[in-house]
Order: C-alpha cells, then sequence, then structure tokens
C-alpha cells in the first residue's frame, strides 16, 4: 500500500508556464513534507520542505502548499523554465519515533518546453 | 565537501549471481540510510544505520539482502543469489545527528543502476 501517492505521473509545461504538481496522503504521523528533485544521473537533493503548522511556504519560483485536514500537500513551480526539467518526488516523515526515513511518492517527470 | 558516493554507477548481472553495491557517506555523518527504487515506482526505504548499528531494517525485502557498515563509515549492501526483481536504482543517503523535533537533510548519492538478468 503505497503511503504517499503522487500525480501526474508526466507532465509537460511550456516555458513561463506554472507547473504543479500533486501529493496525498495517509498517514497522520507524518509532519514533515519535503520534496526533491532528481536530474539525470544525480541523486535526489532536496527541492523545498514544509511542516503542517503553516500552509504554504515560498522558495523563489517554488511553492508548497499544504492543506491537512484534506492530507494533500502541492509543489507549484512558477514561470517554469528548461532547466527545471527533471523528476520531482514528494516525500513525507514522521519527526516524532524512532523511524527516520522517508517515505516518497512515485515521482514526477516534468518537461518543460523552449 | 564530498557528497555521498556510490560505487559501482551501474552493474548487469545474471539471475543468481552475488552484487555488491558500496556507500560512502559524506564524512561525519552518522546516519546512512538505503533505499530502492524500482522502474517508474516510488523510491522505498530498505534500512538505517546509526554508525556502525541497524537502527530500522523494517524495509528489507528478505534475507538475500545483507548490509554491513564496518566502523561507522562506508557500507556495502550484498544481494545473494540475486533475482529478477531486484533490478532497480539502489540510492544510498546520509545525514547528521538527529537533534529531537528537527530535520537533518538526507543528502543522497547518485545510485547505483543494478540490473538482473
Amino acid at each position: 500500500q503505497q503511503q504517499v501517492k503522487q500525480s501526474p505521473q508526466s507532465l509537460i509545461v511550456q516555458k513561463g508556464g506554472i507547473s504543479i504538481i500533486n501529493c496525498a496522503y495517509e498517514n497522520t504521523a507524518f509532519d514533515y513534507f519535503p520534496w526533491y528533485q532528481q536530474f539525470p544521473g544525480k541523486g535526489p537533493a532536496l527541492l523545498i520542505a514544509i511542516r503542517p503548522d503553516v500552509s504554504e511556504k515560498k522558495e523563489g519560483r517554488f511553492t508548497i502548499s499544504f492543506n491537512k485536514s484534506a492530507k494533500q500537500f502541492s509543489l507549484h513551480i512558477m514561470d517554469s523554465q528548461p532547466g527545471d526539467s527533471a523528476t520531482y518526488f514528494c516525500a513525507a516523515r514522521a519527526m516524532s519515533g524512532s523511524a527516520r526515513q522517508l517515505t516518497f511518492g512515485s515521482g514526477t517527470q516534468l518537461t518543460v518546453l523552449p | 565537501e564530498a557528497g555521498v558516493t556510490q560505487f559501482p554507477s551501474h552493474s548487469v548481472i545474471e539471475k543468481g549471481q552475488t552484487v555488491t553495491l558500496r556507500c560512502d557517506p559524506i564524512s561525519g555523518h552518522d546516519n546512512l540510510y538505503w533505499y530502492r527504487r524500482v522502474m517508474g515506482k516510488e523510491i522505498k526505504f530498505l534500512l538505517h544505520f546509526v554508525k556502525e548499528s541497524k537502527q530500522d531494517e523494517s524495509g528489507m525485502p528478505n534475507n538475500r539482502f545483507l548490509a554491513e557498515r564496518t566502523g561507522g563509515t562506508y557500507s556495502t549492501l550484498k544481494v545473494q543469489p540475486a533475482e529478477l526483481e531486484d533490478s532497480g536504482v539502489y540510492f544510498c543517503a546520509s545525514s547528521q545527528d538527529q537533534l529531537a523535533g528537527f530535520y537533518n537533510e538526507q543528502f543522497f548519492g547518485p545510485g547505483t543502476r543494478l540490473t538482473v538478468l
């Protein structure tokens, strides 16, 4: 059973457009939600993250929106650029308890056309 | 500062053979994680070391997988004997000591792509 569901699987956006990737989770113990960006041949790298005590976090062109009641969160990339073309993974982690691992979504392959 | 390194970058083996993957974490990072991504699916947790001790190995698929972390430095993940369903990309990640209530970023290596024929 997949604990973090991510959509869409792939996304094609024109340069300058808005890219939106959505994730939903089941485990209410999750209280840290990072997004990772992965370029070909590289490992995932932390892009931006949010705790559920806020509904939105913005860093440059990247924004996370968080809806605790719906157990959903999303990544918005404003003014998308060809250099943003990569695979994006949402993830979740419980900050309490002994478990330290990340639970990932299945990834979104983003292509930004020039 | 050097990042997490993994060796080899690619490995192609036949079913029944043995393969050993290596991960060198960032110097000073006590936490080391192994994850695996099977084609097109989510990145799944395999296990977590704190220094040389296995903290959590709940994600290990079966007893064909053996992970070690000698002296709390580098780690190896051995698959013996390999099966077709073991194919995927194996990632290693490391992080600093965990402080209560805070998140210490996990830094990922580039992965080892394993193909079992």
